[in-house]
């Protein structure tokens, strides 16, 4: 399968700390998107990164692929209590369907 | 800031019984998707619709998923026969030009199969 799993499943951190969540796949991917959702709520898209892309930027998020290990990882920096959410990584194949494929998730909570 | 919006919010029905779950995709978007999220589990697409026809769908969207987009503006998830596993959440999401993969997702509806 070519799903994203996130990890660590969970991360509890106090506001202002950074938080990091990995994000690994096992097919080559046209590009990896990273979503957050809020408890009970739809998913919002944060960021998308494509295949050729190292790191990206917007605001407090950062992503990075590293396509030869076939991850990524989202850093969050100084949380907030705000930030409390679950987030995703979707990959999407390439050369192949333009679905995203969801992982499961890494759940954070931010102290305040 | 348009978005995509979805009702009911939440939906009970005994098994056996038909629903349907609506969703208003935001205006200019000319592709839409359903997925649904089982509780704790990860996001599974079902199906996707481009120029009123399915474009793709998944082992998941069988005979008695259907949907729709009646009259322009609604698109509608049709389950024929619920049964208890069809209790998820079913996300609508929207995306304005295929090649920019962003696709905008709907508040969700919680249906509960009892």
């Amino acid at each position: 399968s070519q799903q994203g799993e996130e990890d660590p499943q969970a991360l509890s951190i106090q506001e202002g700390e950074n938080a990091t969540m990995n994000c690994s796949y096992k097919t080559s991917i046209n590009n990896l998107q990273w979503y957050r959702q809020n408890s009970g709520r739809g998913l919002v898209h944060l960021i998308l990164i494509r295949s050729n892309e190292r790191e990206k930027h917007s605001g407090r998020l950062r992503v990075t692929l590293d396509t030869s290990k076939k991850s990524s990882s989202l850093l969050i920096t100084a949380s907030r209590a705000a930030d409390t959410a679950s987030y995703f990584c979707a990959t999407v194949v390439s050369g192949g369907s333009y679905i995203p494929t969801f992982g499961r998730g890494t759940s954070l909570i931010v102290h305040p | 800031e348009p978005e995509v919006t979805q009702t009911p919010s939440h939906q009970v029905t005994q098994m056996g019984q038909e629903v349907i779950l609506r969703c208003v995709p935001i205006s200019n978007h000319l592709y839409f998707y359903w997925y649904r999220q089982i509780l704790g589990q990860k996001v599974e697409f079902l199906v996707s619709f481009y120029n009123n026809e399915i474009s793709e769908k998944s082992e998941i969207f069988d005979d008695q998923f259907s949907v729709e987009r009646p009259d322009g503006s609604n698109f509608t998830l049709k389950i024929r026969s619920t049964k208890l596993e069809d209790s998820a959440m079913y996300f609508c999401a929207s995306l304005r030009e295929f090649s920019s993969y962003e696709q905008y997702f709907g508040p969700g509806t919680r249906l509960t199969v009892t």
